[in-house]
């Protein structure tokens, strides 16, 4: 199994919401990874989870809280969230987090705040 | 952040022929990488090349790495309809694993 895959595929929430992306992959990667990507813009590193525990923090606000309950699960937790942060969230893994790993991406949640 | 710049922002071909799509970065890198990114899809893996390599193969694709002039190009040979896509190169930095993406370059083939 080379499949990332993110739930849900689509979003809508209002500021006052919290609401929860999942990710999962089961290809025993070690390393996994949040992106934000705002249309037509490459995307952004935002967290990077190694061995379960929390590498990077790339100074996301913190209404963004991600967790990884397991080696296979990765969530972004969304509160209090504005207008501008509606974008195309992206999760992807890789072997471990080192040189020259290879990104699986997964096809992302579109995300629209209200 | 962004370190890589892309260019063309944007190419179209006609199906069969080839396209040719540069990016140049600033920090030395451990390597570059580059993704194909279908209409608000995830990204896919297409290559990488290493710091100490000059140019490497896969199936339609070739890629070159110049590290003197820090730029790297992406040619698809014999362009198909299913190559429509955005293309991002993407560089590890030497002091860190975090990859940082280019601009992209819209890609579209016409049938």
């Amino acid at each position: 199994d080379t499949e990332v895959t993110q739930t849900p595929k689509h979003l809508v929430m209002g500021m006052t919401n919290k609401k929860s992306l999942k990710c999962e992959q089961h290809m025993g990667h070690r390393a996994m990874y949040w992106y934000k990507q705002k249309a037509k813009k490459p995307p952004e590193l935002m967290f990077v989870y190694s061995y379960e525990k929390l590498s990077i923090n790339e100074s996301v606000p913190s209404r963004f809280s991600p967790e990884c309950p397991n080696s296979s699960l990765l969530n972004l937790h969304l509160h209090a969230l504005q207008p501008e942060d509606s974008a195309l969230y992206l999760c992807a893994s890789s072997q471990v987090e080192g040189r020259y790993n290879e990104q699986f991406f997964g096809p992302g949640t579109r995300l629209t705040v209200l | 952040s962004q370190q890589g710049e892309e260019d063309p922002q944007a190419l179209s071909i006609q199906e069969g022929e080839n396209a040719t799509m540069n990016c140049s970065y600033k920090t030395s890198i451990n390597n570059l990488q580059w993704y194909r990114q279908n209409s608000g899809r995830g990204l896919v893996h297409l290559i990488l090349i290493r710091s100490n390599e000059r140019e490497k193969h896969s199936g339609r694709l070739r890629v070159t790495l110049d590290t003197s002039k820090k730029s790297s190009s992406l040619l698809i040979t014999a362009s198909r309809a299913a190559d429509t896509a955005s293309y991002f190169c993407a560089t590890e930095g030497s002091n860190d694993y975090k990859l940082s993406f280019g601009a992209g370059t819209t890609v579209t083939v016409r049938a």
